[in-house]
Parts: C-alpha cells; structure tokens; sequence
C-alpha cells in the first residue's frame, strides 16, 4: 500500500530566502510522485512530477524537487521564496494505477 | 474546454436536500477522478471512472453518494439526502488515461455546506 507523509504541517519563511517541504512516502513499487500546490480558494495546480525518469525534477516556478530512493524522500526546494508561493503545497503518491494518494499538506507561509 | 470545469462552484443546502455537481473534463481525457477535500480528513479518493464506467467506486462514503459519466465526457456526482458531515470541496480532476505518468489536471471544485 502507498502512503505519503508530509513531515510540518506549517513552513515559515521570509521573502528571498530558501524553501524546503519534506516528504516521505511509502510505495510497494516504483511510484510516481508529484507535488501540487493549492492557493486559498483555488483547485489544485500541478508543480511538477517524477516517473521514474531523472531524481531532480524541475517544477513551474522555480521549485523543484529530488527523488531519493534510499530515503523514500522527495522534499521540495526553491532557493528564493516569493510572497505568491504563500499557499498549501501537497505531495502526493501513485503506484502505477489511478489512485492519488494524498499527504495532509504544508501550509506555506511567506513573510515580508 | 481549456481545463476541468466544476459547477456550482459554491452550493448551500439543507440537510436532507439533494444536492448535484457537475464536472466537465478536459476534452479527450478518457478518465475522470472525484476526490473529496474536507477540514482534518485532506483528500479523499471517491471514485475514478473511464470511459463512461467505474471501475473503483471503494470511496464512496455511503449509499447516499452515486457517480455517472455520459458521452466519455461529463459527470455528475449526486448526494442525496445531505449531512452535515458532508459539508467539503468536492474536486473533479481527469487525464488522458489511467496511468501514473499521465498528469491528473483538478477542476477549482465545488464547495458544499450543508446547514
């Protein structure tokens, strides 16, 4: 069975600085793995995703994130923050089959 | 159309009432996805279709939740007699195909409150 947990429920940060948003997960088989970022009000829009291709994938908006196997990881990065990435970013888990399974979310503070 | 389209966008029911949203995939995109998102429970996979049948529908809550899909392309999801508990957003997303690779794009979703 997959499962994702996404390890702070609330990530703080200021303007310009770096961005990190752990995740591990746990998969039978070679999962695919995507994070999607959610802003307030809005549906979910994809950032980026792996599928068993490169470890580092680049994303939309500069994030980008790294497969690592022998962590189960694939924590997010971005070097610089901007006050519009504030939303509630969600990693998320497929085992080759429809079902997405979802992580609880980090909420994604940004401050001035 | 351009992206998933999900209407109402908001709805306020009673409890007990019916309530039905709608959900338009991407054109071409063979499988259809519903998930719901409540506070402390995230996303919740409710049913995938492809095609006009459900393969998986394990994630229907009750018997009060039905799905269907006409024409390959829009969907309806139905709850009938409506709880409070099923106050959430109910997000439709679709794909080309069911497989992992293939990206799953989500609708803006349809929030229900049930007063």
């Amino acid at each position: 069975a997959q499962s994702v947990t996404q390890l702070d429920s609330h990530v703080s940060v200021s303007e310009g600085t770096p961005v990190l948003l752990r995740c591990n997960y746990s998969s039978s088989y070679s999962p695919s793995l995507f994070w999607y970022v959610q802003h307030p009000n809005k549906g979910l829009q994809l950032l980026l995703k792996y599928t068993s291709a490169a470890t580092l994938v680049k994303g939309i908006n500069g994030f980008e994130a790294e497969f690592k196997k022998s962590e189960t990881s694939f924590h997010l990065t971005k070097p610089s923050a901007h006050m519009s990435d504030a939303a509630e970013y969600f990693c998320v888990v497929s085992e080759g089959n429809y079902k997405l399974t979802f992580g609880k979310g980090t909420l994604l503070t940004v401050n001035p | 159309g351009a992206g998933v389209s999900q209407s109402p966008s908001n709805k306020v029911t009673e409890k007990g009432k019916d309530v039905e949203l709608r959900c338009d995939p991407i054109s071409g995109h063979t499988a259809l996805y519903w998930y719901r998102q409540s506070l402390g429970q995230g996303l919740e996979f409710l049913i995938y279709f492809q095609g006009n049948s459900a393969p998986d529908k394990s994630g229907l809550p009750s018997d009060r939740f039905s799905a269907e899909r006409t024409g390959g392309s829009v969907s309806t999801l139905t709850i009938q007699r409506t709880q409070q508990e099923d106050s959430a957003v109910y997000l439709c997303a679709s794909s080309l195909q069911r497989s992992s690779g293939n990206t799953i794009y989500f609708g803006e979703g349809s929030w229900l409150t049930v007063v």
